[in-house]
């Protein structure tokens, strides 16, 4: 009965270097969602999948950002060339369904540090 | 567009005092309003929702009331407790089949005993 699990919990990174990012969905949910949340802030949208289709990627803030879910349940957000306006906590969520009201479950997140 | 306005914080209260955050938003089309709950330590849970105008949304003693005329979903508790203390989200979808939430920046609330 586990929710949406991500890891690492904690990443400590280089400026330039690239990173991976996991997240494992609730089981059977068909919709992954990846967040960014700054301090203070609320999440901003990422990305999402329907399964394995990335369906909107427009808030991906450059082509550093990469995000893929190929046999639509573990996904992963990968940041490459890393710069320290990337530091946050990043979210994953998962619903059921692709529906309108449909309750959104968070992971803890990976809380990023670029140094 | 979309967006989400949240009261400042941070909201400081004792504990058995009355609680209103309020909300109000911008939308295109008829959005479902949520409101999550990021305890300290842990991850965003849902704490209630209303997916359409005039519905109430309520758990944990918590309500809020989904008011298209205002464009509000207002937060509020009759008493809280010093467990309460958190960041409270409000956050909407677009009203259609693409699922993505629009948050607004949090408040910060803390109970005191």
């Amino acid at each position: 009965g586990a929710g949406v699990s991500q890891s690492p919990r904690y990443k400590v990174a280089k400026r330039g270097q690239d990173v991976a990012l996991r997240c494992d969905p609730i089981s059977g949910h068909v919709s992954l969602f990846w967040y960014q949340q700054a301090l203070g802030q609320g999440p901003e949208f990422l990305t999402y999948f329907q399964n394995e289709a990335q369906l909107d990627k427009s808030g991906l803030p450059s082509d550093r950002f990469f995000a893929e879910r190929p046999e639509g349940s573990v996904s992963t957000l990968k940041i490459q060339r890393t710069q320290q306006e990337d530091s946050a906590v990043y979210l994953c969520a998962s619903s059921l369904a692709e529906l309108a009201g449909e309750t959104q479950y968070f992971g803890p997140g990976t809380r990023l540090l670029v140094l | 567009g979309n967006s989400v306005t949240q009261m400042e914080g941070p909201v400081t209260l004792s504990e058995e005092a009355f609680l209103t955050i309020n909300c109000t938003y911008t939308a295109t089309g008829y959005p479902s309003l949520f409101w999550y709950v990021q305890y300290p330590g842990e991850g965003l849970q849902l704490l209630l929702k209303a997916t359409k105008a005039d519905d109430k949304g309520s758990n944990k003693g918590f309500e809020a009331t989904y008011r298209k005329e205002t464009t509000s979903f207002h937060l509020e508790k009759g008493s809280v407790q010093v467990s309460d203390s958190a960041v409270y989200f409000c956050a909407l979808d677009r009203g259609s089949t693409l699922g993505r939430l629009y948050f607004g920046r949090g408040t910060q609330l803390t109970v005191w005993p």
